[in-house]
C-alpha cells in the first residue's frame, strides 16, 4: 500500500519568515505530485503540480521541488504572510500499475503570526 | 466558471436511510473521484471513475456505491448509512486519470455528513 507522510503536523511561524513543508512517499514510481491548500470549511485549492520528469515548479512565493530517488518533495514558502495560514496537503499519483489513485498526506497546519 | 459542485453541503440523517450526494463538473473532465476526510487519517479515496461507465474502488469503498452514466455527473450513494460514515466528503475531477496530465485536480467545497 502506498503511503504519503507529511511532517510536521503543525507549524507556527512569525510573519515574514521563509519556511519549508515536507512530503515523503514510499514508492519512487510516481507520475506526479500535487500540493494543495485547504482553508477551514473549504475544499482543496491546487497550488502546484510537478510531473515525475520535473525537479521543481514555481508560482509566486511558492516553490515545490521533487526528488524521486529519495521519495521527497518540499514546498518552500517565501516571506510568509498571515493569509498563508491554512492546511497544506500533498497528493501523489503513483504508477497506474498500482491503480489510478491519488494518495494524500495528512497535511501540515500552518499558522503565520502577524 | 470551471467548477465542481456538490450537493448537499451539509446533511444530518439517521442510520439506514439511503442517501445520495451529487457531484457535477463543467470542465468535460474524464476522471472523477470521491474522497472522505477524517481527522488524523487525511483524505482517502473511496471510488474513482476513469470515464463514463468505468468505475473502480479506492482504498475505502465499503458501504458506498457510485455510478457514472454521464461524463459530468458522479453521484455517491450510501445505501444503508452507518455512524462510521460520518465524515467530510469531497468530489474531485481532473482531465485524465493516467497521471500524465499536467492539469491539477479540481475539488468541490465538500459535504459534511452526520449519521446518527
Amino acid at each position: 500500500k502506498q503511503e504519503v507522510t507529511q511532517i510536521p503536523a503543525a507549524l507556527s511561524v512569525p510573519e515574514g519568515e521563509n519556511l519549508v513543508l515536507n512530503c515523503s512517499f514510499t514508492d519512487s514510481a510516481i507520475y506526479n505530485l500535487q500540493w494543495f491548500r485547504q482553508d477551514p470549511g473549504k475544499g482543496l485549492t491546487s497550488l502546484l503540480l510537478i510531473q515525475s520528469s520535473q525537479r521543481e515548479q514555481t508560482s509566486g512565493r511558492l516553490n515545490a521541488s521533487l526528488d524521486k530517488s529519495s521519495g521527497r518533495s518540499t514546498l518552500y514558502i517565501a516571506a510568509s504572510q498571515p493569509g498563508d495560514s491554512a492546511t497544506y496537503l500533498c497528493a501523489v499519483f503513483f504508477s497506474p500499475d498500482t491503480g489510478n489513485q491519488f494518495y494524500f498526506g495528512t497535511g501540515t497546519s500552518l499558522t503565520v503570526i502577524p | 466558471e470551471a467548477q465542481v459542485t456538490q450537493n448537499p453541503r451539509y446533511l444530518i440523517t439517521v442510520t439506514g436511510k439511503k442517501l445520495t450526494v451529487t457531484c457535477s463538473q463543467n470542465m468535460n473532465h474524464e476522471y472523477m473521484s470521491w474522497y472522505r476526510q477524517d481527522p488524523g487519517l487525511g483524505l482517502r479515496q473511496i471510488y474513482y471513475s476513469m470515464n463514463v461507465e468505468v468505475t473502480d474502488k479506492g482504498d475505502v469503498p465499503e458501504g458506498y456505491k457510485v455510478s457514472r452514466k454521464e461524463k459530468r455527473n458522479f453521484p455517491l450513494i450510501l445505501e444503508s448509512p452507518s455512524p462510521n460514515q460520518t465524515s467530510l466528503y469531497f468530489c474531485a475531477s481532473s482531465p485524465t486519470g493516467t497521471g500524465y496530465s499536467n492539469q491539477p485536480q479540481h475539488f468541490g467545497d465538500g459535504t459534511r455528513l452526520s449519521i446518527l
